[in-house]
């Protein structure tokens, strides 16, 4: 019964490669936030969608594209993968409202090589 | 330019001694506030959170955070440390733009010593 789950939970990989992170909520929320977070623990938000639409787009290379098949679900497709990429990307859940809390998935660690 | 500040990086306290960590924002107008937890290798959790009314926020495991206006100051409390308490803590703010983004601070480690 978890809230917010993540697929895979590590991920290595070379450079130049395409891969996808796959974030799943079961708390009926409305909206649905990818942040990244470096090797100095620097968190940032990347894309939020609210019922499937695009709402903030940070400066992200378009290199990363957010998709979302369902209000439930938003994934993370990574092409052309570079060393720079590595960090830890966590997906996140909540109503939408300012004042909301976040529900954080356990994070996504990526290792490009 | 808008920010949040954690000044401490990293704090070591004694277990059973008290804590305060340290957060600041500078925008114009006072955002939502938010304290969250990070423990190793985990996702984040939500400890405390502050919009209006009581300035004095309890959270969970004991914590509390006080707002001060005149301070731009949102520091988190907990009297007596466990061993357990040490993880990295963000603070965080919402503006009220009609939605939800929070921008995180630097994020302030804390070391619990025997």
């Amino acid at each position: 019964d978890t809230a917010v789950s993540q697929t895979p939970k590590y991920l290595v990989t070379q450079m130049g490669n395409d891969k996808s992170i796959k974030c799943e909520q079961n708390l009926g929320h409305d909206t649905m936030y990818w942040y990244k977070q470096d090797s100095k623990k620097f968190l940032k938000i990347m894309f939020s969608y609210n019922n499937k639409e695009l709402i903030i787009n940070e400066t992200v290379p378009n290199r990363f594209s957010p998709k979302s098949p369902d209000k439930a679900h938003l994934n993370l497709h990574i092409n052309s993968l570079e060393l720079g990429d590595s960090a830890v990307y966590f997906c996140a859940s909540s109503q939408g409202d300012p004042g909301d809390t976040q529900y954080f998935g356990p994070g996504t660690r990526l290792t490009v090589l | 330019a808008q920010s949040v500040t954690q000044p401490d990086i990293h704090i070591t306290v004694s277990e059973g001694a008290s804590l305060e960590l340290r957060c600041n924002y500078s925008y114009g107008a006072t955002p939502y506030l938010f304290w969250y937890v990070q423990s190793p290798g985990q996702g984040l959790q939500l400890l405390l959170k502050y919009f209006s009314g009581d300035t004095l926020v309890q959270g969970i495991k004991g914590f509390e955070a006080e707002f001060k206006r005149s301070q731009s100051s949102f520091n988190l409390r907990k009297p007596s440390v466990h061993w357990s308490d040490a993880a990295e803590y963000f603070c965080a703010v919402v503006l009220n733009t009609g939605f939800q983004k929070l921008v995180f601070g630097t994020g302030t480690r804390l070391l619990v010593s025997p």
